[in-house]
């Protein structure tokens, strides 16, 4: 399958900094979603955006969707040693979900 | 409500052997996909199963078999083990058809092939 880019592929900052993460895709895309992933362990659902929506927020996360660039970006506000993992998006259409090579996120304390 | 479990957590395997890996879906899902993770090739998807029916594959060999139960509890297999079969093997289940709706992943089974 044809897997999107992430970038940065890892990104280290400081405990209240802000972590931006960027995704290009490939396909037409029902969504685009976001999932993390903490060392080695399952993948935990954070934030869905619809083809027709351009931002999303929940919580600390900010989602934006630009279709005609086929990117979106993940904005993780204030952040804390516990956001440390990784962080995938997936693009979603009516066959399946494609995830992106993922960027690695290091909150330093 | 329960989230998705899988069994075993663990696997350690030689190579020629076949392994048989378990998932249950949360209650009252009928979406089941399967992931492979590999360090060189990241999260690739393996097929979906919906109601007891495969629904789309991925671009794996035969050996990467499955199936889904009247329960919407899932098993895939792969036979013939190699070494390049290593991998972290997740399972997530959805409502309705996995790219649609976010998934619901269990804590993967990691599959080591000696």
């Amino acid at each position: 399958s044809q897997q999107g880019e992430e970038d940065p592929q890892a990104l280290s900052i400081q405990e209240g900094e802000n972590a931006t993460m960027n995704c290009s895709y490939k396909t037409s895309i029902n969504n685009l979603q976001w999932y993390r992933q903490n060392s080695g362990r399952g993948l935990v659902h954070l934030i869905l955006i619809r083809s027709n929506e351009r931002e999303k927020h929940s919580g600390r996360l900010r989602v934006t969707l630009d279709t005609s660039k086929k990117s979106s970006s993940l904005l993780i506000t204030a952040s804390r040693a516990a956001d440390t993992a990784s962080y995938f998006c997936a693009e979603g259409s009516a066959r399946q979900l494609t995830f992106g090579s993922g960027t690695q996120l290091t909150v330093l304390p | 409500k329960a989230g998705v479990t899988q069994t075993p957590r663990y696997l350690i395997k030689t190579r020629g052997q076949q392994v048989t890996l378990s998932c249950s879906p949360i209650s009252g899902h009928r979406s089941v996909s399967w992931y492979q993770q590999t360090p060189g090739q990241g999260l690739q998807f393996l097929f979906e199963y919906f109601s007891e029916t495969q629904r789309n594959k991925g671009n794996f060999p035969g050996r990467f078999s499955g199936r889904q139960f009247s329960n919407s509890r899932s098993e895939m297999n792969v036979s013939t083990l190699e070494l390049g079969d290593s991998a972290l093997y997740l399972c997530a289940s959805s409502l309705t058809t996995s790219g649609l709706n976010e998934q619901f992943f269990g804590p993967g089974t990691r599959l080591t092939v000696l």
